[in-house]
């Protein structure tokens, strides 16, 4: 099994339309997950941590179930310039690295 | 100023050859790191130093040897660069990860083709 784990995608949506997408991680020891952000041809970058109690960043809301070892993103009212790879992101249990999912690929349209 | 900065941004090479990348950091963070990001975009840790010193070596071929002079500073070197060497590599640094809050942050990537 794979440490991070998500759908591929892609994800075709209209713009203001609502999206998640998930994630699961094998490893019940970690500690410390994120949502990165990674554009065509860029390098990835943080969109969000993700708590243990849920948290929201304006349109993104991010919630870690520990118990199924799943993560998930959802995007409300997506603008064009939501469309992007977005990574599941881990630390390893030793702590000395991201391990990152093979990322989701949403494409908002008008 | 850029915070990661890795040169060069393009690497075309012949099978064989051997080149090297070199990477800074001007965050004063402690660890930095190699990843490697496949033509199925796949990002995969390669190796990890704190302090200059190396502490993930995942399963890399020996080909590939990293050498940090200072902890601002992790350079990659590959030897007899293969087919499949190509891809775009990325380093990044980030602060002591048992903080949950830690942001790793990545430079612009070095596409590296072997013809």
């Amino acid at each position: 099994r794979k440490e991070v784990e998500q759908d591929p995608g892609p994800f075709n949506v209209p713009e203001g339309a609502t999206v998640a997408f998930n994630c699961t991680y094998s490893n019940s020891a970690s500690q410390s997950f994120f949502w990165y952000r990674q554009d065509c041809r860029k390098e990835p970058k943080l969109l969000m941590s993700v708590y243990s109690s849920g948290n929201e960043d304006g349109r993104f809301t991010a919630q870690l179930n520990r118990a199924s070892q799943y993560i998930s993103l959802l995007i409300r009212d997506s603008k064009l310039s939501d469309s992007a790879t977005y990574l599941c992101v881990v630390i390893n249990q030793a702590g000395t690295a991201l391990i990152f999912g093979k990322g989701t690929t949403l494409s908002v349209s008008s | 100023d850029t915070a990661v900065s890795q040169t060069p941004k393009y690497l075309v090479t012949q099978m064989g050859n051997d080149k090297s990348i070199k990477c800074e950091q001007n965050l004063g963070h402690d660890t930095m790191y190699w990843y490697k990001q496949d033509s199925k975009k796949f990002l995969k840790i390669m190796f990890s130093y704190n302090n200059k010193e190396l502490i993930i070596n995942e399963t890399v071929p020996n080909r590939f040897s990293p050498k940090s002079p200072d902890k601002a500073h992790l350079n990659l070197h590959i030897n007899s660069l293969e087919l499949g060497d190509s891809a775009v590599y990325f380093c990044a640094s980030s602060q002591d990860l048992g903080n949950r809050n830690t942001e790793a942050f990545f430079g612009q990537g070095t596409r590296l083709t072997v013809v």
